[in-house]
């Protein structure tokens, strides 16, 4: 079956360091890719996606590209801030699934900490 | 524009009492999923519908039950509430891909109920 793979963490950053938080994936077909994000006591917002090969997510300074040779979708920013601090989730669906619509499967989130 | 909203936000139950989590969304989605988030082990699917009237099983289906009477609502049963199922509980709506033209189009989550059985 389908799955993902992410650095679990926790994962702690001095304020304006850069930020790599790897995600790879187990999927049959060609997945739709993305990256969520959970600050603490919220729901989960989508953060950026990509739903073909090559293609960069983007949104908020945040960065990732579905990388089909390496299976992967690392989430990536040049810069980070206090405010980052939460859980981050990658996910994919899959189009077997008719394109998600047996839901998503995550990974198990990485908690990141960025300390001024 | 509410997106989806569960309730309640908060529930305790004794081990053996039923509960039903409220899910509604006002975007028309016709997917619609609920998850729980335990610690260590990211969102697990629990069930999920792809229109109203149909539902199916996800990863952990055992102890919940759900319907899909109309395309807005989408709640989720627990019949007699274990300790096993501590944890949050999330619900999602999504357009489909094929209408979109887009596979995968996303979900949208709502905030969560955090259920304790004691």
């Amino acid at each position: 079956g389908d799955s993902v793979t992410q650095m679990e963490g926790p994962v702690t950053l001095s304020e304006e360091a850069f930020l790599t938080i790897n995600c790879t994936y187990t999927a049959t077909g060609y997945p739709s890719l993305f990256w969520y994000v959970q600050y603490p006591g919220e729901g989960l917002q989508l953060l950026l996606k990509a739903t073909k090969a090559d293609d960069k997510g983007s949104n908020k300074g945040f960065e990732a590209t579905y990388r089909k040779e390496t299976t992967s979708f690392h989430l990536e920013k040049g810069s980070v801030q206090v405010s980052d601090s939460a859980v981050y989730f990658c996910a994919l669906s899959s189009p077997s699934s008719g394109g998600g619509a047996d839901g998503l499967t995550f990974g198990k989130g990485t908690h990141l900490i960025i300390q001024p | 524009n509410a997106g989806v909203t569960q309730t309640p936000k908060f529930q305790v139950l004794k081990t053996g009492q039923s509960m039903t989590l409220q899910c509604a969304q006002d975007m028309n989605h016709e997917y619609m999923s609920w998850y729980r988030q335990d610690p260590g082990m990211g969102l697990r699917l629990i069930h999920y519908s792809v229109g109203a009237g149909i539902t199916d099983q996800g990863e952990v289906p055992n102890g919940y039950n759900v319907s899909r009477s109309t395309t807005e609502d989408f709640p989720l049963r627990l019949l007699s509430a274990a300790p096993s199922q501590t944890s949050v509980y999330f619900c999602a709506s999504s357009y489909s891909g094929i209408r979109t033209g887009t596979e995968g189009y996303g979900y949208t989550f709502g905030s969560g109920t955090r259920l304790t059985v004691v």
